[in-house]
């Protein structure tokens, strides 16, 4: 089966920085996906790894290590609007088979 | 980036009446989009993936017959839920994949449609 695992719940507070870790075990693996959304919204792209490495994108980076089956999202200077559920998700395959989630790691930011 | 139109925001309505669910990709042409429900905290699980122009492959545990899903041309794909029953209650969203020559492939979510059974 497929199985990707990530914290519940994280806290944090203001202008601190925070790591988000996922790891995966899944059957095909065509790439990494993290998604941020905010209650009742849908979720909005922040990051794709396919490659080993850090990808950096302003306050947000994101880690992937295939051999490990391990990502981090890295968030720096959290403001109060990072305060969201953060979802990992693996692409299986190319050949149309859609992502599949963990779970979601729910951070509060705190003043 | 790619927007996808989903409607609507939210219904509510009788139990055993259905609701159609719309999702539009409005720049681009989408041959696959994907269905997702997610219930209060939790993941978004995939119900069904929807292929333009054949029927719409679904996941193990999904009714097909009761999540009717119709991908008649290239930039919409709709989610009929037939005879709701409260347990049918969640949050639905749909997703269309673009695939860009920098990036393998990318989704783009709907709005997401909160549906409520009473």
């Amino acid at each position: 089966g497929q199985n990707i695992d990530q914290p519940t719940e994280m806290t944090a507070t203001e202008g601190a920085i925070v790591q988000i870790n996922c790891t995966y075990q899944t059957s095909g693996f065509n790439g990494l996906f993290w998604y941020q959304q905010h209650a009742g919204e849908a979720p909005t792209f922040l990051s794709y790894n396919v490659l080993d490495g850090l990808e950096e994108k302003g306050r947000f980076s994101s880690f992937l290590s295939r051999s490990k089956g391990y990502s981090y999202l890295l968030l720096k200077e959290l403001q109060m609007k990072d305060s969201a559920s953060y979802l990992c998700a693996v692409s299986l395959n190319q050949a149309g088979t859609a992502l599949i989630f963990g779970k979601g790691t729910t951070l509060s930011v705190s003043s | 980036g790619a927007v996808v139109s989903q409607h609507p925001s939210w219904v509510i309505c009788k139990s055993g009446t259905s609701v159609k669910i719309e999702c539009r990709s409005l720049d681009f042409q989408a041959t696959t989009m994907f269905w997702y429900r997610q219930f209060p905290k939790q993941s978004l699980m995939l119900m069904a993936t929807s292929n333009e122009g054949s029927k719409a492959t679904y996941e193990q545990g999904v009714e097909k017959d009761k999540f009717l899903i119709n991908h008649a041309s290239l930039t919409l794909s709709t989610l009929t839920v037939t005879s709701a029953h409260p347990e049918d209650s969640s949050f639905y969203i749909c997703s269309a994949r673009v695939k860009e020559e920098w990036m393998n492939e990318k989704l783009f979510f709907g709005s997401g449609t909160q549906l409520s059974v009473l």
